[in-house]
């Protein structure tokens, strides 16, 4: 039930991009991005519907692909800041085809940005 | 800073202890959460609010776990009778929700360790 993302790790120089993946068993109402500094509390990235949107704000951008239960985060020209835990966050379809309320976290992707 | 606020934000206590957190939503927001999170891990669904009403426990939440939100504002999550297995961070999380569409902001959490 947990989703899947991949990879498990990376580690990247400043400037380079990299794109994390997170992947359902469930069919989806929505995803939620969030990043995790070590000791610290998540913080709230982007919220995808379904509907296959993308968003992006600054050089952090996604894409939701309801067909396949996909979502895709997509780092550019990334910077130290980027780094820390990411985690997607899914809210499975309610049988009335509605949301759920929980988040069910997946499995976590370590992000090193190097100078 | 979220606005979510939680105390304590650290907590070392005995086996067989009981251990009351709390938690202060952002003050407009009629949803509360509680997620546990264990060292490599996503958080994980406890139980959550929805003004003073708890709308759903996970089955993770055994008996020796209760949650409150009196008055629909701030919420307290008691263990009784602790185990060493019930060290983790317990985040809480709130949010404003009419639908199925929320966002949710988590707190900075409190870190449970059990000796």
């Amino acid at each position: 039930q947990q989703p899947v993302q991949s990879p498990q790790a990376v580690i990247l120089r400043e400037g380079e991009d990299a794109v994390i993946n997170c992947s359902s068993s469930k069919a989806l109402y929505s995803v939620h991005w969030y990043r995790q500094k070590h000791g610290e509390a998540p913080v709230f990235l982007m919220i995808l519907l379904k509907g296959g949107e993308q968003k992006g704000h600054d050089k952090i951008s996604a894409s939701f692909n309801e067909k396949k239960q996909q979502s895709s985060l997509y780092l550019t020209a990334s910077q130290l800041s980027y780094s820390g835990t990411y985690f997607c966050g899914t809210k499975p379809l309610g049988g009335y085809g509605g949301a759920t309320n929980k988040l069910i976290f997946g499995t976590g992707t370590l992000l090193a940005v190097q100078p | 800073d979220t606005g979510v606020s939680q105390d304590p934000r650290h907590k070392i206590t005995k086996r067989g202890q009981n251990v009351t957190f709390r938690c202060d939503p952002i003050s407009e927001h009629n949803r509360l959460y509680w997620y546990r999170q264990t060292l490599g891990q996503g958080p994980e669904f406890l139980t959550y609010f929805q003004n003073e009403a708890q709308l759903e426990k996970s089955r993770l939440l055994s008996d020796r776990f209760s949650a409150e939100r009196p008055k629909g504002s701030f919420s307290t999550l008691e263990i009784q009778r602790t185990e060493q297995g019930d060290s983790a961070m317990y985040l809480c999380a709130s949010s404003f929700s009419t639908g199925g569409f929320e966002t949710q902001y988590f707190g900075p959490g409190t870190r449970l360790l059990v000796l």
